[in-house]
Parts: C-alpha cells; sequence; structure tokens
C-alpha cells in the first residue's frame, strides 16, 4: 500500500538557520502531497500541498516541490524562527486514502 | 468561523469503563474521520465516513466505534477501553474526497486519553 517516509527527529536548529526536512513517499498513480505542521498543545494544520508533478506549495516561507522522478517532497526554509518549532507531518492523498509520516519535531533555538 | 471541535479535551478513565469522545464540525463537510496518533507511529486512521449513515474502518479499528447521525457530528466510542488505548485522538473533516485538487483535511485539536 501507499506510504510515506521522513526522516527521523528532533531536529534543532539556531534562529535564521536553513532547513530541510526529507520525504520520501510510495504510491501507485497520482497522489497529492501535503505538509501538515503541529504546533504543541494543537491539532494539525495544513502548511503547504502540491497535487501534480513540478508543482511547488509554498506558505509562511516554507517551501516544498512535488518531484515525482524521486518521489520526493522535502520541506525547506531558508531561515527558520523560533515560532516554527512544531511537529511536521508529510501526508500524501492518493484513491480516497490520507497516509501520514512519523512526524519529525523542530526546535529552533534564539 | 469554521472549526472541528472536540470534547473532552483530557479524559483520564478505567479498564473496562465505556466512553464517548463528540467531534463536531461546523463546515457542511461530507468526509469526517478519527484518527489516533503515537510516538514514531505518525497518525493512523481509525474509522472514516463518506456521509451520513456511511462509515468504514480504517487501519486501526478494533475495540473502536462510530456513528454518523447528523452530517455534522462524528463521535468516536470505546465500549470497554483498555491501556493500549491510551493515545491523542484527532478528529478530521473535510469538504469531499472527489475533488483532489482542492482536497484538504481540518483537524480538531485532539483528545489525550489516558486508560489505566
Amino acid at each position: 500500500g501507499d506510504s510515506v517516509t521522513q526522516m527521523e527527529g528532533p531536529v534543532t536548529l539556531s534562529e535564521e538557520a536553513f532547513l530541510t526536512i526529507n520525504c520520501t513517499y510510495t504510491a501507485t498513480g497520482y497522489p497529492s502531497l501535503f505538509w501538515y505542521v503541529q504546533y504543541p498543545g494543537e491539532g494539525l494544520q495544513l502548511l503547504l500541498k502540491a497535487t501534480k508533478a513540478d508543482d511547488k506549495g509554498s506558505n509562511k516561507g516554507f517551501e516544498a516541490t512535488y518531484r515525482k522522478e524521486t518521489t520526493s517532497f522535502h520541506l525547506e526554509k531558508g531561515s527558520v524562527q523560533v515560532s516554527d518549532s512544531a511537529v511536521y507531518f508529510c501526508a500524501l492523498y492518493n484513491n480516497n486514502d490520507m497516509r501520514f509520516g512519523a512526524g519529525t519535531r523542530l526546535t529552533v533555538k534564539p | 468561523e469554521a472549526q472541528v471541535t472536540q470534547n473532552p479535551r483530557y479524559l483520564i478513565t478505567v479498564t473496562g469503563k465505556k466512553l464517548t469522545v463528540t467531534c463536531s464540525q461546523n463546515m457542511n463537510h461530507e468526509y469526517m474521520s478519527w484518527y489516533r496518533q503515537d510516538p514514531g507511529l505518525g497518525l493512523r486512521q481509525i474509522y472514516y465516513s463518506m456521509n451520513v449513515e456511511v462509515t468504514d474502518k480504517g487501519d486501526v479499528p478494533e475495540g473502536y466505534k462510530v456513528s454518523r447521525k447528523e452530517k455534522r457530528n462524528f463521535p468516536l466510542i470505546l465500549e470497554s477501553p483498555s491501556p493500549n488505548q491510551t493515545s491523542l485522538y484527532f478528529c478530521a473533516s473535510s469538504l469531499s474526497l472527489r475533488d483532489r485538487a482542492r482536497y484538504e483535511q481540518y483537524f480538531g485539536p485532539g483528545t489525550r486519553l489516558t486508560v489505566t
């Protein structure tokens, strides 16, 4: 079945550092890909999405590009802030089914 | 405000004592689902509902029941809770599964359940 694999955390960065969280997927056909963010004590919120190959999703300075050739959807941000500290989930939607990665905890220190 | 609400937010109970976690959405969404979140496992789907009176099992349905009598509500029922159901539970909804380009799930704030 379909699955999502994302890099294990936790990830700890200093403020203004560059962020990459790797995500790869296994799926038949053409899934839609998502990044969700979970702030402490809250539910998941959609951060960005891409619905077809080569699409780039972006929001709040975060970006991810749907790479079908490498089955990847890596999350990047050029300069992280303390307020970006959260758990990030990569997910895919395919054939009426939603699959989530295990989540990557990011801590940004001042 | 468009939202998904869950109650209670925190619950400590004992083995075997039936409980219900409520979920309600005010966005007229057709699709609703329940997930549990456990460390290192991400989110796993328990049950989902495509519309009123239509429910189906997800990946980990054992020990849970659901019902969808109204479009806005999707309660999760644990008839006889056990310690391995200690987890963080999320309800989610989306407009429909049909339009994949617009598909987005909205999540509730979560219910932390402890079964002793």
